[in-house]
């Protein structure tokens, strides 16, 4: 199975800075099928981007994905309070589905 | 406005079989376009995709779960059931059921997310 590796493990940022999150694969991946979720504690997790680069419905444009292969990255542009939860990376090309450790975002 | 809820017991003790439910709103799998998925997390660990369902009743499983697992779907109430035999500790995780939809190659995100249940293992 391919495997995510998601880095760095934490990320301590505050409101309006920059986040730029990583995930790598062990092998290629389509970017037709590569997808980035946001999960707060208790919620519901959220798709955020999918086929790589594409925003889901009713995402920010300060969410943007971008990769190719084995090397995809998520930016967050200027984060707001709420921008503030673990992110995951999946890859849903190649059976089985698989996702990242998750990398967590928190206010410095 | 598509939503997605899971329940099932929160204590099973080991070797029982778990049984969850995915109740849903907003889309049919009566119909064609969509599937049920489920995924896992135990704690501390990484998200693990489970099995999926779609509206044609096809169905996809983790192989190496294969065995112990099996996914049906209830149109007429709109449920999703995962059944997984044979539970262990190892098997305590947050259970999620989440929407995707059944394109032709069936490599879909899962775009609409249940918020989980808990399921511990113990004697």
């Amino acid at each position: 199975e391919i495997v995510l590796t998601q880095s760095p493990g934490s990320l301590y940022l505050s409101p309006g800075e920059r986040a730029t999150l990583s995930c790598r694969a062990s092998q290629s991946v389509s970017s037709s099928y590569f997808a980035w979720y946001q999960h707060k504690p208790g919620r519901a997790p959220r798709l955020l981007i999918f086929a790589a680069s594409i925003r889901a419905t009713g995402i920010p444009d300060r969410f943007s994905g971008s990769g190719s292969r084995t090397d995809f990255t998520l930016t967050i542009s200027r984060l707001e309070p709420e921008d503030f939860a673990v992110y995951y990376c999946q890859q849903y090309g190649s059976s089985p589905r698989t996702f990242g450790q998750g990398t967590r975002v928190e206010i410095k | 406005q598509i939503t997605l809820k899971e329940s099932g017991p929160t204590l099973v003790k080991p070797t029982q079989t778990l049984t969850l439910t995915c109740s849903f709103s907003g889309f049919s799998l009566g119909v064609s376009g969509a599937g049920v998925g489920w995924i896992r997390q135990p704690p501390g660990k990484a998200l693990e995709w489970l099995a999926v369902i779609y509206w044609d009743d096809d169905k996809r499983y983790r192989p190496t779960l294969e065995t112990r697992l099996t996914i049906t779907k209830d149109t007429s109430t709109n449920q999703v059931v995962l059944t997984m035999t044979n539970m262990d500790p190892v098997d305590t995780a947050t259970y999620f059921c989440a929407h995707t939809s059944a394109g032709t190659t069936r490599q879909d995100p899962f775009d609409w997310w249940g918020q989980g249940t808990l399921v511990t293992v113990s004697s």
